[in-house]
């Protein structure tokens, strides 16, 4: 089975904080890549962080950065010096080609509340 | 460089009526996704598009709902009719076939509304 699973329905820490955000996930495949997504109350959905499994660095970008494991099978999201911006819905996922189709699967999120 | 872009944002219809949604990807994408996100199910793949062609489609619901992508740079979801049960936010996302293949991009959503 293919799935994300984000064990913390919902967070909520001060400005300036720094705050992880768990996700664990469960595949077969080899080749694969993960990500977070953020989706504010607009609902947009925007790509925070992308991580290819083959690779051991975690990846960054800016005050985000991952930790993966990839024998534990874990992706957590790490947001450093907290905004209120950052105020959202974070979605864990990863992707594969299956039988040439693309697949991403998704977890059910965690809601995150940045308090002033 | 201009994103997905989605409309209508918004669409409040009457039950049996059609509507249409109507996405354009990432100029050079070549892959076009639409999903369905509700509170109960989450985020659901609809139908996924490659070079035009449909790969995946066994995300759509029913016949009422179709989809088409007539170009690279133009594709269409149509509900008809539609039922009370369609309501939801409805995203379309593209990723490029080289490159990050893997990445997708994703709209600004059209939040469905049936009444």
């Amino acid at each position: 089975a293919q799935t994300v699973t984000q064990s913390q329905p919902e967070m909520s820490v001060q400005e300036a904080e720094t705050v992880t955000l768990s996700c664990t996930y469960d595949t077969s495949e080899n080749n694969y890549y993960l990500f977070w997504y953020k989706q504010p109350p607009s609902r947009q959905m925007i790509l925070v962080i992308r991580q290819e499994a083959y690779k051991q660095q975690n990846a960054t970008e800016n005050r985000f950065s991952v930790n993966f494991q990839k024998a534990a099978k874990s992706f957590s999201l790490k947001i450093s010096d907290s905004q209120l911006g950052d105020t959202a819905m974070y979605f864990c996922a990863f992707t594969f080609l299956f039988q040439g189709a693309q697949k991403l699967v998704f977890g059910q999120g965690t809601r995150l509340t940045i308090n002033p | 460089d201009a994103g997905v872009i989605q409309s209508p944002r918004h669409e409040v219809t009457e039950m049996g009526q059609e509507v249409t949604l109507r996405c354009k990807p990432i100029s050079g994408h070549n892959s076009l996704f639409w999903y369905r996100q509700t509170m109960m199910r989450g985020l659901e793949l609809l139908i996924y598009f490659n070079n035009n062609v449909p790969i995946d489609d066994s995300g759509m619901p029913e016949d009422r709902f179709s989809a088409k992508m007539p170009n690279a740079s133009f594709s269409t979801l149509k509900i008809q009719p539609s039922e009370p049960r369609d309501s939801a936010v409805y995203f379309c996302a593209s990723s490029p076939t080289s490159g990050r293949w893997e990445t997708q991009y994703f709209g600004p959503g059209t939040r469905l509304l049936v009444l």
